[in-house]
């Protein structure tokens, strides 16, 4: 079965500030792996998939994967406070099922 | 955008009741998903569905039944409600094809509480 692991648990920083959010997964077979954002008392919410190796850029949203070690990355640019929330590492590891498995997530605050 | 809707929103009952909770999704997409939040365990898969009639087993099945008896509505059951399935449960729903393939949609989650 699938693992993903997340890191760190959580993480403080001042608004302006980049923030770096990491997950490593355990399949070298798995599809795409997604990040999603989840404010208190909400459902996640999808923010930015990668499937192929290298980077792909969204707004203020940079993720990477290197599927050779299993890792992949998420870069927040000028962080608001707004970007406060949990975010979940997911990978999509059923073909054509769209079936994911979650990591525990990372708690992140930006304060003024 | 993809909307998906829970209810209820908010359930307590006790140990060895019976509990549904409904999920609809609006939006025609094919997979319909439901999962349990716990602190300590991140979103874990209990049943997911491709179709109306159609159920899969997720990670952590036990105690749950599920149904799918529309293109729109999922259902999950808890026939012998345990204090262990005390949780926060999300239901979504994604299409397996086309250009957004796989992202998921979620609801806003029912809280249930198990005496």
């Amino acid at each position: 079965q699938e693992k993903v692991q997340q890191s760190p648990e959580s993480l403080i920083v001042p608004e302006g500030a980049m923030v770096s959010l990491n997950c490593s997964f355990s399949d070298s077979a798995s599809q795409s792996i997604w990040w999603y954002q989840q404010h208190p008392g909400k459902g996640p919410k999808a923010l930015i998939s990668i499937f192929s190796n290298g980077n792909k850029k969204e707004g203020r949203l940079t993720v990477y994967l290197n599927r050779a070690s299993l890792h992949v990355s998420l870069h927040i640019k000028d962080s608001q406070p707004s970007d406060s929330a949990v975010y979940l590492c997911a990978v999509n590891t059923g073909a054509n099922t769209g079936k994911l498995t979650f990591g525990h997530g990372t708690i992140l605050r930006v304060h003024p | 955008e993809a909307a998906v809707t829970q209810s209820p929103r908010n359930k307590v009952t006790v140990t060895g009741g019976n509990v549904t909770l409904s999920c609809r999704q609006t939006n025609s997409h094919n997979y319909m998903y439901w999962y349990r939040q716990d602190t300590g365990h991140g979103l874990r898969l209990i049943h997911y569905s491709y179709g109306a009639g159609n159920l899969q087993i997720g990670d952590v099945p036990d105690g749950y039944k599920a149904t799918r008896t529309t293109q729109e509505d999922f259902f999950l059951l808890l026939e012998l409600a345990s204090p262990s399935q005390t949780s926060l449960y999300f239901c979504a729903s994604s299409d397996a094809w086309g250009g957004s393939s796989y992202e998921q949609y979620f609801g806003p989650g029912t809280r249930l509480t198990v005496l």
